[in-house]
């Protein structure tokens, strides 16, 4: 199974600061095809997990472009500038190149 | 808009079998797979498996083979998750999740299945 890695475990910032959340998987996460299934999700207190970001660096419908996705192989981040209230919650990076599926055990994102 | 609405909270005692649904609304059924995620509470996401909303062929991951049974109603637009012989540590937050290729573009608001004597 690919073992998905983030870090850190928690951070905090204050609003309009900048975070970066680090994602490494234990094998590359290049398909067959050509593309690379990496994706990230917020999951808000009280809320299911929210798509931000899928293959790497395409934002989902009606996302922030305050929220980028980078990273090739093995190694991503997702950054978020200019930090919202709303930003708050647990952040979730996850892979669908190979079968099983796997997510990373979250990044807790608290405001300042 | 698309949407995906499970059905609510139960309680149960071990032993006993739940089952859990998840009616898609918005789209096509049959165009996308259905995923089932489990979340115990306070803790990270875990991928159960998924099936083919086309052919109904259920793909289960390795801790999900046996007591777990993934299904359609697809005149309904609806999966199902039945678990049997619950034990306590089945004590989660289960979402369904849209395939869309590879990623969750949608998810269901979660159902709470509590196992408790």
């Amino acid at each position: 199974d690919v073992v998905m890695t983030q870090t850190p475990v928690s951070l905090s910032v204050s609003l309009g600061g900048q975070v970066s959340i680090s994602c490494r998987s234990s094998q590359s996460l290049v398909h067959n095809n050509g593309n690379t299934y990496l994706s990230w999700y917020l999951q808000k207190p009280g809320q299911s997990p929210q798509l931000l970001i899928y293959k790497v660096s395409n934002r989902f419908s009606g996302i922030s472009d305050r929220f980028s996705g980078s990273g090739s192989g093995t190694d991503f981040t997702l950054k978020i500038s200019r930090v919202e209230p709303d930003d708050l919650g647990v952040y979730y990076c996850g892979q669908g190149t190979q079968y099983p599926f796997t997510f990373g055990s979250g990044t807790k994102l608290e405001i300042k | 808009q698309i949407q995906l609405v499970q059905s609510g909270p139960e309680l149960k005692k071990p032993g006993e079998s739940v089952k859990i649904s998840c009616k898609a609304s918005g789209y096509t059924f049959t165009d996308y797979a259905m995923h089932w995620v489990k979340q115990v509470p306070g803790k990270g996401l875990k991928w159960m498996g998924w099936i083919n909303t086309y052919t109904g062929k259920p793909t289960y991951a390795d801790d999900f083979k046996g007591r777990f049974v993934f299904s359609l109603e697809a005149s309904a637009s609806t999966a199902n998750l039945q678990i049997s012989n619950l034990k306590n540590e089945d004590t989660a937050n289960v979402f369904c999740a849209r395939d869309n290729h590879g990623w969750f573009a949608y998810w269901g608001q979660g159902t709470l299945v509590t196992v408790s004597s």
